[in-house]
């Protein structure tokens, strides 16, 4: 079975233009994640979706953030406009979600540079 | 809120030696348990995962973690460890029930000497 599915595996982009990050997730799941990693702060977890609804956006970091998941097998997340402190690895993760316990999958990230 | 600790950010070890990574949990109840290994420039594979029974878990890789509830700890193990082992390894918790937000913990790189 294919994996989480991640693109661009790496972008280098200029301050004040806009990333736009795109998922797959692996076919069957109702769970969807967005985390970012830095070294700084490790991994965290920015939005949550199930069902396609975003249920937990609380580690957004701010407007210029925005999250959507049209339907079960795509979800992007959109920085406008970027900004250096963007930089890192974002990560989209899916489970499936039956309530008594899920695993994650991970796909490869989406390596952010915003010079 | 739950939370994960793992005290140790760095670890060496020879090549062929054992192997035990800490990590221990906050949560109110019993939570589901994990371990990730990430190696440079990939995403994160899971190791092994706890829901309930057995506290004991094999994973794949070699390695085991074993869940003690009243110390909240999931130590992750090896008996043996490869070169290939050199990784970052990051434990994680979610509630057992509801929304599974899973926190990871800080990490934990490891080295492998020869």
């Amino acid at each position: 079975d294919a994996g989480v599915i991640q693109s661009p595996r790496h972008e280098v982009t200029e301050m004040g233009q806009e990333v736009t990050l795109r998922c797959k997730p692996i076919s069957g799941h109702n769970s969807l994640f967005w985390y970012r990693q830095t070294m700084m702060r490790g991994l965290e977890l920015l939005i949550y979706f199930n069902n396609n609804v975003p249920i937990d956006d609380s580690g957004m970091p701010e407007d210029r953030f925005s999250a959507k998941m049209p339907n079960a097998s795509f979800s992007t997340l959109k920085i406008q406009p970027s900004e250096p402190r963007d930089s890192a690895v974002y990560f989209c993760a899916s489970s499936f979600h039956d309530g008594s316990g899920n695993t994650i999958y991970f796909g490869e990230g989406s390596w952010l540079t915003v010079v | 809120a739950q939370s994960v600790t793992q005290p140790d950010i760095h670890i060496t070890v020879s090549e062929g030696a054992s192997l035990e990574l800490r990590c221990n949990y906050s949560y109110g109840a019993t939570p589901y348990l994990f371990w990730y290994v990430q190696s440079p420039g990939q995403g994160l594979q899971l190791l092994l995962k706890y829901f309930s029974g057995d506290t004991l878990v094999q994973g794949i890789k070699g390695f085991e973690a074993e869940f003690k509830r009243s110390q909240s700890s999931f130590n992750l193990r090896k008996p043996s460890v490869h070169w290939s082992d050199a990784a970052e390894y990051f434990c994680a918790v979610s509630p057992s029930g509801g929304y599974q937000k899973v926190t990871f913990g800080t990490g934990t790189k490891l080295q492998v000497i020869p």
